[in-house]
């Protein structure tokens, strides 16, 4: 059992470039997020998808873009990458309706844009 | 949670002390409540969580307290450890499972 894995864990971008984070979760959690956390900062919500099927806008989501493949995958793609996202970036699953309800993280991907 | 992009505030606590963590929130319509801890290079890990119809909860060595009148939450460590010092997020469902974190507090605990 794996929980939540992210790939890749490091990337470095050059301005301009394409990328995309791919998350998977094999705990048959209904619902997937994308946080991204800058130094010394918390955590913010970039997108999430509540069910197989939606998407839905977070604190931050311009810039990127996201596709709920199936229940498992929730993929982050930022299409034109920037310096300002340089980050770190969680993808994260819950099971809502549970018995805990706790919001499983991944190990994080560490991205730099030059 | 309280305004995101700000830098993180501190705590300093002597080693076997009590800790309380706060957090405030500004979604009313919130009702679920998570407090999370953060190591240095780690991803977040759960602690406690509240729904809104209760307003105290316990776990081992943490109580978490929810003021809904003021939209206010605590984390309680009882007796914290060296192994306590890591960042302490709170986290609120806004509803439609959108679920989002508080600015965090850096804790230290000091020997």
């Amino acid at each position: 059992n794996a929980g939540v894995t992210q790939t890749p864990k490091f990337q470095v971008l050059k301005t301009g470039q394409s990328m995309t984070l791919q998350c998977a979760q094999d705990m048959n959690h209904n619902s997937m997020y994308w946080y991204r956390q800058d130094p010394g900062m918390g955590l913010r919500l970039i997108y999430y998808s509540a069910s197989e099927g939606t998407t839905d806008k977070g604190e931050v989501p311009n810039g990127y873009n996201v596709s709920r493949l199936n229940k498992r995958e929730f993929s982050l793609r930022l299409e034109s990458a920037a310096p300002s996202q340089t980050s770190v970036y969680f993808c994260a699953s819950i099971l809502w309706g549970g018995d805990t309800g706790e919001l499983f993280f991944g190990e994080g991907s560490r991205l730099t844009v030059l | 949670g309280e305004s995101v992009g700000l830098h993180l505030p501190t705590l300093s606590v002597q080693e076997g002390d009590n800790s309380i963590i706060n957090c405030a929130y500004s979604n009313s319509a919130s009702d679920y409540f998570i407090w999370y801890k953060q190591e240095s290079g780690k991803g977040p890990q759960f602690i406690i969580d509240i729904r809104s119809n209760m307003d105290k909860r316990q776990g081992q060595r943490v109580t978490v307290l929810l003021n809904k009148t003021v939209k206010h939450l605590s984390l309680q460590i009882a007796a914290t450890q060296p192994g306590d010092s890591a960042v302490y997020f709170c986290a609120e469902n806004g509803g439609y499972e959108k679920l989002t974190f508080g600015t965090g507090t850096r804790l230290t605990i000091i020997p």
